[in-house]
């Protein structure tokens, strides 16, 4: 069966430093990888997409970045965070069919 | 711009009340609805529905699409405290990343 990771669960970043958050899927190959951020009682926000290895798609400009370096990891990133980038950020995966099936999160505070 | 609008925005209930949660949709490249439960951390499936008319049930909840009016609710009957959660509406698209977009979701409160 096929399992998402996603790490940390939670993180504490003083602004202007860099971010990594990483994200693995086990148990399928190739899957439509994505990155969403839900701000405290809204909806979700695609930040990125990925259909394949290397290649990104980005919803909505701003302060991060992501990559795929292996099939079943991707990572989002920042070089300097500010305030506005705190927030809950799940990672997804979906192959197939259009539902999508979510990591655990990492609620990111930038102090 | 695509846009999915979820209401109420919140809801409280006591236990044994039905409750219905509202979507509503205007998009490009419609492929599915789908709805997830949004407890603490991640969002689990609950149902995706395709076609018009045809209910999708799982025990007391169930789920039901209108594709010429352009929404969907979700109808949870006897709610139980363990009902309490955010509820996700999102669209899926038709598109190269086959994407979700989300409504805003509509958080509910079950009291014993």
């Amino acid at each position: 069966s096929q399992t998402i990771h996603q790490w940390p669960a939670t993180l504490v970043q003083p602004v202007g430093s860099p971010l990594s958050l990483e994200c693995t899927v086990e148990g399928t190959s190739n899957p439509n990888l994505y990155w969403y951020r839900q701000a405290a009682g809204r909806g979700l926000q695609l930040l990125f997409y990925s259909v394949g290895i290397g290649q990104i798609s980005s919803e909505v400009p701003q302060n991060l970045s992501a990559s795929r370096p292996q099939d079943r990891q991707f990572i989002l990133s920042s070089k300097k965070l500010l305030l506005s980038d705190s927030g809950f950020y799940l990672c997804a995966w979906r192959w197939g069919s259009p539902e999508a099936f979510f990591g655990q999160g990492t609620r990111l505070t930038v102090v | 711009e695509d846009k999915v609008v979820q209401s109420p925005l919140s809801l409280v209930v006591h236990e044994g009340d039905t409750v219905t949660l509202n979507c509503s949709y205007e998009v490009t490249n419609f492929r599915s609805l789908l709805w997830y439960k949004q407890e603490k951390k991640a969002p689990t499936f609950l149902f995706m529905l395709t076609s018009s008319g045809i209910e999708k049930k799982s025990g007391r909840l169930s789920s039901i699409l209108d594709k010429k009016e352009l929404f969907s609710i979700l109808n949870i009957t006897a709610t139980q405290t363990g009902d309490s959660a955010v509820y996700l509406c999102a669209v899926a698209h038709n598109n190269a990343g086959n994407m979700l977009t989300f409504g805003g979701g509509t958080r509910l409160m079950v009291k014993p």
